[in-house]
Formats: C-alpha cells, structure tokens, sequence
C-alpha cells in the first residue's frame, strides 16, 4: 500500500523565517508527488514534481524531489503570515489512476 | 475558467432526509472525484469519475450515491445518514492521461447530519 508521512506535523515560526516541510514516501508505481496548500477550504495547487533533482520554484517557494531516497522537501522563504495553512504532500502512483494518497499533513503557523 | 464550483456551500440535514450535494466545472476535465474532510484529517478518495463512469467506488456505504449526468457536473446524492458522515466534502477534477494528475477541488460542502 502507498504511504506518505510528513513531517513535522506541525511547525510554529515567525515572519521572514525560513521554512523546510519534509515528505517521504513508499510507493509501488510512482507517477507524481504533489504539494497542496489548504487554508480554510479547498486544497490550492502548489507543484507537481515528476523528475529527481530538478527545483520548481514559485515566488518564494520552492520544492524538489528524490526519487533514489523517496523524499521531498517544500521550501518557504520570508514567510508571511499569509502562508499559514496545512501543507498537503500528495502521491500519485499504484495501479489506479486518479487515485492519490494523502500524507496527514504539515500545519504551518507564521506569526507576526 | 479553472474554478470548481460545489453547492450547497453548508447543509444541515437529519438521518432520514434525502439531498444531494452538486458540483461542476467547466474546464473540459473528464475525471471528477468526491472526497470526504474530517477536521484535522487529509481527504479520503470516496469516487473517481472517468469519462462519466464510475471508476473508483472506495468501498462507500451505499448511503452515498454518486452521479455524473455529464461531463461537467457530478452530484452526490445522500440518504438516511448517520452523524459520523458529518464533515467536509471535497469535489475535484482533474484532465485524464498520462501526466496529468494535479486535481482541482472545489470549496467544499460543510455537511452537518444532527
């Protein structure tokens, strides 16, 4: 069965910290790791990240991919209390298409 | 238009009602999905939409009905439901094939069943 966990489960920092969400993962057929950001309601898409060692980057985010040691890291710089939410890592992978598997998540707090 | 749209945006409703919950998107997506949110929790894959047909049912008790009249609209209809099914409910859609696997979801019903 395909497995995510993130850590830390949570993470208290205050503005213009530098964040690093951590998400490792096993999977039997990988075909994509994606990130999610959830504030109050719906999951936002953040990065789909296919390839090993290549960054995508967002304004000041950024995330990258291990394929060899099934990890990926969500990088937040100058955080804003706007970038408090719950970080999703989501794996998209199995038999099943369409079918992801959710880690528990990482919440973010920035404070002022 | 890259929004889903999902109503009613909160629903209270009681164990023997009947209702449905209502979600479309207009992106020419041919795969939709429900999902249930309990606080504090990731989503839970309820039903995956392919082309108008149902292609996942992840073992959903049968008080949850999906349907999907088109390729734009997917509904979940509910029937004599227990207090547990209280939570959010996500609908998302996604274009099919090989790469494409970032979801777009929709805001979420809130569904209080007392």
């Amino acid at each position: 069965e395909d497995k995510v966990v993130q850590s830390p489960l949570s993470l208290v920092v205050h503005e213009g910290d530098t964040v690093t969400l951590n998400c490792s993962y096993e999977v039997t057929n990988f075909r994509s790791l994606l990130w999610y950001k959830q504030e109050k309601k719906a999951p936002t898409f953040l990065f789909m990240l296919t390839s090993s060692g290549i960054e995508k980057k967002s304004g000041r985010l950024s995330s990258i991919l291990d394929k060899k040691e099934l990890f990926s890291i969500l990088n937040i710089t100058a955080t804003q209390t706007g970038d408090s939410a719950v970080y999703l890592c989501v794996l998209a992978g199995g038999t099943s298409y369409g079918k992801l598997t959710f880690g528990q998540g990482t919440i973010l707090t920035v404070h002022p | 238009d890259t929004e889903v749209t999902q109503t009613p945006k909160h629903l209270v409703m009681g164990m023997t009602n009947k209702k449905s919950l209502k979600c479309e998107q207009h992106m020419g997506h041919r795969a939709m999905y429900w999902y249930k949110q309990k606080a504090k929790k990731p989503p839970e894959l309820m039903f995956v939409y392919s082309y108008e047909k149902l292609s996942i049912n992840e073992s959903v008790p049968s008080r949850f009905s999906p349907e999907c009249p088109n390729s734009s609209l997917l509904n979940l209809h509910l029937h004599a439901l227990q207090p547990e099914d209280s939570a959010l409910y996500l609908c998302a859609s996604s274009q099919t094939g090989t790469g494409n696997y970032e979801q777009y979801f929709g805001p979420g019903t809130r569904l209080t069943v007392t």
